[in-house]
């Protein structure tokens, strides 16, 4: 069965300041990785997928995140984060054939001045 | 704005009711899914369907049913709610089955059972 662990349920960063968000998955074939973000009363929305290739995959909102397939991770990162980035982090997994999302449980961000 | 649309964005209801929950795809879309976010459970894949016919089911409890329409709007029942049934309930669509495909969200319907 596919599962996603994120470690850190809520990470305070300073406005400007670099930031990696963890993800590890379970996952029996080759993976496809996604990173979603929900703000405040809002819908998910992408901000970057692994499907294949480059393990060093950009998207939006200056977020970037690396796949590692020895270490099972693809972990987020962003290098100096903006006030409007305080919201949660999903990572989550799928598969080819299998296309439900299973999400992690979340990493609140906390943004202060 | 993803252009998938859901209504209603809140509901209150009573235990041992029934309620429908409505999802239009993005144009083109043929695949939707359902998911629900709960403080207990976090966000858990319900149901998808495809072009109509049922792809995949998840955690979905008995109670629970949906359908996908010939114009492609997917409908969630809910029924003999619990309390336990509040929570945000999310519907996505995608444009690929052959493969994996991006995944685009509604805002969500917030479902509360009093």
């Amino acid at each position: 069965a596919q599962s996603v662990t994120q470690p850190d349920i809520h990470i305070t960063v300073s406005e400007g300041a670099s930031l990696e968000l963890r993800c590890n998955y379970s996952y029996g074939a080759t993976p496809y990785l996604f990173w979603y973000v929900q703000s405040p009363g809002q819908g998910l929305q992408l901000l970057l997928k692994y499907f294949s290739g480059d393990t060093l995959v950009q998207g939006i909102k200056g977020f970037e995140a690396e796949f590692k397939r020895s270490q099972s991770s693809f972990n987020l990162r962003k290098p100096s984060v903006h006030w409007s980035d305080a919201a949660e982090y999903f990572c989550a997994v799928a598969g080819f054939g299998n296309e439900k999302l299973t999400f992690g449980t979340g990493t609140r961000l906390t943004i202060i001045p | 704005d993803s252009g998938v649309t859901q209504t209603p964005k809140h509901l209150i209801t009573a235990t041992g009711q029934r309620v429908t929950l409505r999802c239009s795809p993005r144009s083109g879309d043929l695949s939707v899914y359902w998911y629900q976010q709960s403080l207990d459970q976090g966000l858990q894949f319900l149901i998808q369907y495809y072009n109509g016919e049922e792809r995949a089911k998840g955690n979905i409890l008995e109670r629970f049913s949906a359908q996908q329409f010939p114009d492609l709007h997917s409908e969630l029942n809910l029924s003999s709610l619990e309390l336990g049934d509040s929570a945000l309930y999310f519907c996505a669509s995608s444009s690929q089955l052959a493969g994996v495909g991006e995944q685009y969200f509604g805002p969500g319907t917030r479902l509360t059972v009093t």
